[in-house]
């Protein structure tokens, strides 16, 4: 069981723009501006896609960003792509100074 | 460029321990934590703890508390994970990642697949 909870499916066609959802409590999301998002492809190692709630790293494209609202983050994937279908992660710090992930969301590209 | 290159896989009996180690190459070392994180086949992703390569100081998730073991040898900029008393369900890919102050997780190794079979 996951601390943070994620829809454990989501789709879209290509082109259109998707919200995965992350919820936790005050004591994660709701306590810091620290979400970070993953993608991973099967079979390899997760890769940052937006940290510190809506930041992006270098070399990740604009058609991903993140926001947050009291317990609840979210990942919005504008622009569809065929590439884009892949597992997503959210991650929270949290008062204990650990981290928690979300269960993870697969992203069907239609 | 910032690499992270975990060691091989490993086939372990029920109640062995199995350590796996996660050499960083292209920045300071003690400048940022390593995290370690695992996935069980067709599963989630789950924090087990990291160290402060600077000072060693650990945190692990309660979960893990008394079975794992954080260390690391800052002469070859190596972190190891040690967990004990291994069981199946202990049968995941373990993953190093460089971890920043804010918790995020920037750079990751390739994984480690560690399965536990009588």
């Amino acid at each position: 069981q996951s601390v943070l909870t994620q829809p454990a499916s989501v789709s879209g066609s290509p082109g259109q723009s998707i919200t995965i959802s992350c919820t936790g409590t005050d004591s994660d999301v709701g306590g810091y501006k620290y979400v970070s998002w993953y993608q991973q492809y099967p079979g390899k190692a997760p890769e940052l896609l937006i940290y510190d709630v809506t930041n992006r790293p270098s070399g990740v494209s604009d058609r991903f960003s993140g926001s947050k609202s009291d317990n609840t983050a979210s990942l919005t994937i504008s622009g569809l792509q065929a590439e884009d279908e892949a597992l997503y992660y959210c991650s929270s710090y949290t008062t204990s100074t650990t981290l928690v992930f979300g269960g993870g969301t697969k992203l069907t590209v239609l | 460029q910032v690499q992270l290159v975990q060691s091989g896989t490993e086939v372990k009996k029920p109640g062995a321990s199995v350590k796996v180690s996660c050499k960083a190459s292209g920045y300071i070392f003690i400048y940022y934590h390593i995290h370690w994180v695992r996935q069980a086949p067709g599963q989630g992703l789950e924090w087990m703890g990291r160290i402060n390569p600077h000072t060693g100081d650990t945190k692990y998730a309660q979960k893990y508390q008394g079975r794992v073991t954080m260390t690391r040898d800052t002469s070859i900029s190596t972190a190891y994970m040690e967990l004990s008393s291994l069981t199946s369900d202990d049968t995941v890919v373990y993953y190093c990642a460089r971890g920043k102050a804010t918790g995020f997780l920037d750079y990751w190794g390739q994984g480690t697949l560690a399965t536990v079979s009588s």
